[in-house]
Order: structure tokens, then C-alpha cells, then sequence
């Protein structure tokens, strides 16, 4: 049973380029989300998908960044004209549509994105 | 806004001593979540508590949600090299979770 995996590991970009991160979430998990982690900051929401469907952007920070699901799998964050600001580890987490209200989330071991 | 403040924010104890890290709130929380980070990885969940005054085991580690379903702790016995981590935990109510900044504890050898 494979896990929520994430490409690429590392991406190092300059400042004003384009980068697209990707993520696979388990088979059936119709639930995904985006993070960001910053050093001391925790994890910070970005986006929730369920299904092809984006219900929640509210924690996109700025126009630069959108997110689409295509099939109801596979993920890509995009964040346009890079800043400094924007680096960090970018997490994916995938899960059933919780029971109970209850949303257990298996996390991809993230992108290492680093903007010179 | 829910926010979830966790404490101490760093902990480095001897292996073989007891640890009890904690996750407070001003806001209730239908379920908590604990999870372990280690370097390099993403989160991973270790326990999911649901009703208040609930104690989970699980091997050396214990957790506890509060009787308002507002905190929450979690205690290691005997800690090992191998708990190094960061630890989070983090509150739902829906499908978004409110996630504390971590506590991370290194067990020296």
C-alpha cells in the first residue's frame, strides 16, 4: 500500500520564476489538503479538495498561488513569480471523508521549496 | 479564529526519563489528533481522541483529552532515542484542522 508521495523532494528556484509541486494521495482518499511549513511556524492551511472540487482556498496567502485535483487523485500547487518569503516545506495530506466528523490525515514527506 | 498552544516548545531529557507535553485551547474541539514528525518526513498520526475525559495508551505513551475537550497531554515513560521528534497536535471540528507549532523533544543516549 503505498503512501502520499510528493515530487519533487527539494526545489530550489529564483526569485520571479514559476514552480509547480505535485502530489499523489492514497488510492480512495477523496480528501486532500496543502500546507506550508515554516521554521517555527507550524503547519499552516492552505487548501482543501474534495474530489475535484476546492471548497476551501482560504488559506491560498496570495494570487500567486492557485491548486487544482484533476480525477480526483493527483494534485499540483502552483505558486507564480516566486518571492523569498515563499520558501518552505510544502506538505500534502490525503484522507477518507472523515466519519464522525473525524478527518485522520496521512501526510506526503513534502516538497523543500528554497527561493534565492 | 482556534488556536492550539502547545508547551514547552523544546524539551531535551535523558533516555530513560518521563516527559509530559501539553495542547491547550480556548475552543472546544470535537477530536484531537497527535502526531510525530521527524526530519525530512511528513507527520504521522500516532492517536486520535474523540470524548472528553478520554485516555489512550499506545506502549509508552499516553494521552489524554480534557474533560471540556479543550486540552490535552500527552506523557512518554521511559523515553527512548527513538521518540526524538516533533510533536503536534491538532484540533478538528471538520474537515480543517487547527494544528499547534510543536513540541520537539530530543532524547539523548
Amino acid at each position: 500500500g503505498a503512501g502520499v508521495s510528493q515530487s519533487p523532494s527539494n526545489k530550489v528556484t529564483e526569485k520571479g520564476k514559476d514552480v509547480e509541486l505535485r502530489c499523489d494521495p492514497i488510492s480512495g482518499h477523496t480528501a486532500l489538503y496543502w500546507y506550508r511549513q515554516s521554521l517555527g511556524q507550524g503547519l499552516e492551511f492552505l487548501i482543501y479538495f474534495q474530489g475535484n472540487s476546492a471548497p476551501d482556498k482560504s488559506g491560498l496567502p496570495s494570487d500567486r498561488f492557485s491548486a487544482e485535483r484533476t480525477g480526483g487523485s493527483v494534485s499540483t500547487l502552483t505558486i507564480q513569480r516566486t518571492q523569498q518569503e515563499d520558501s518552505a516545506v510544502y506538505l500534502c495530506a490525503s484522507t477518507k471523508t472523515g466519519t464522525s466528523g473525524i478527518y485522520e490525515q496521512y501526510f506526503g514527506p513534502g516538497t523543500r521549496l528554497t527561493v534565492t | 479564529t482556534q488556536l492550539l498552544e502547545q508547551s514547552p516548545q523544546f524539551l531535551s531529557i535523558q533516555e530513560g526519563e518521563n516527559l509530559t507535553v501539553y495542547c491547550n485551547s480556548s475552543s472546544v474541539f470535537s477530536s484531537l489528533q497527535w502526531y510525530r514528525q521527524e526530519p525530512g518526513e511528513g507527520p504521522v498520526l500516532l492517536v486520535t481522541v474523540v470524548t472528553g475525559g478520554e485516555v489512550k495508551k499506545l506502549k509508552r505513551l499516553t494521552f489524554q483529552f480534557g474533560d471540556a475537550r479543550k486540552d490535552s497531554s500527552l506523557h512518554i515513560t521511559a523515553a527512548q532515542p527513538g521518540d526524538t521528534g516533533l510533536y503536534l497536535c491538532a484540533g478538528g471540528s471538520n474537515y480543517k484542522l487547527t494544528f499547534g507549532k510543536g513540541t520537539l523533544l530530543t532524547v539523548n543516549p
